[in-house]
């Protein structure tokens, strides 16, 4: 079965501290994965893929295949990335994202 | 131009009640996806569109829900005989082509929150 797990429900972190946002995922073939971010009022959006191995905002995130893991990081945190995300698994050949809980991320000043 | 829309935005009906939640895909979206998100949970698949065909219903909780879509234009969601476990923020989604192996990207809508009493 498909499943993503986000361990921590809330993570408060001070501006400018490195922030890490974990996911992990079980799944037995090569799935895609992605981060989506949902700020204050706004809809859900699409943060980043593992495929593109690119950095949006600051954040970037490894697919380690070992520990099945795609956690999310940024180096330095800035108040405007105060918000919910969600890590997403789309198995081979599927139609379907499976998503995770989700992370509330507090930036404080 | 315009996002996914959807309608109403919030929508609070009796126990028993049959309610119609309405989605607007971005024009020229071919796939179009339902999710459910209960307080304090993630998504929840429930069906995708491919057009106006349906090939994964598994994510519909039981038979009091269904939806339809036109084309490749508007879709449905329909709960009859609501029940309170019902109560959750229905997204709707869409994307240029079917996501698997395409690198597509989905689109989300704002949601409909739905109560039910």
């Amino acid at each position: 079965a498909q499943r993503v797990t986000q361990p921590e429900k809330l993570l408060s972190v001070f501006k400018g501290a490195p922030v890490e946002l974990k996911c992990n995922y079980s799944y037995s073939g090569s799935p895609e994965l992605f981060w989506y971010v949902q700020y204050s009022r706004q809809r859900l959006q699409l943060l980043l893929r593992h495929i593109s191995r690119e950095s949006i905002k600051g954040f970037t995130a490894d697919l380690n295949k070992g520990e099945t893991s795609f956690h999310l990081k940024k180096p330095f945190a800035q108040e405007e990335d105060s918000a919910m995300y969600y890590c997403a698994l789309l198995g081979e050949g599927a139609q379907k994202l499976v998503f995770g809980q989700g992370t509330r991320l507090t930036i404080n000043p | 131009g315009a996002g996914v829309s959807q309608s109403p935005s919030n929508k609070v009906t009796e126990k028993g009640k049959d309610v119609e939640l309405r989605c607007d895909p971005i024009s020229g979206h071919t796939a179009l996806y339902w999710y459910r998100q209960r307080l304090g949970q993630g998504l929840e698949f429930l069906i995708y569109f491919q057009g106006n065909s349906a090939p994964d219903k598994s994510g519909l909780p039981s038979d009091r829900f269904s939806a339809e879509r036109t084309g490749e234009s508007v879709s449905t969601l329909t709960i009859q005989r609501t029940q309170q476990e019902d109560s959750a923020v229905y997204l709707c989604a869409s994307s240029l082509a079917i996501l698997a192996g395409g690198g597509e990207t989905q689109y989300f809508g704002p949601g409909t929150r739905l109560l039910v009493l």
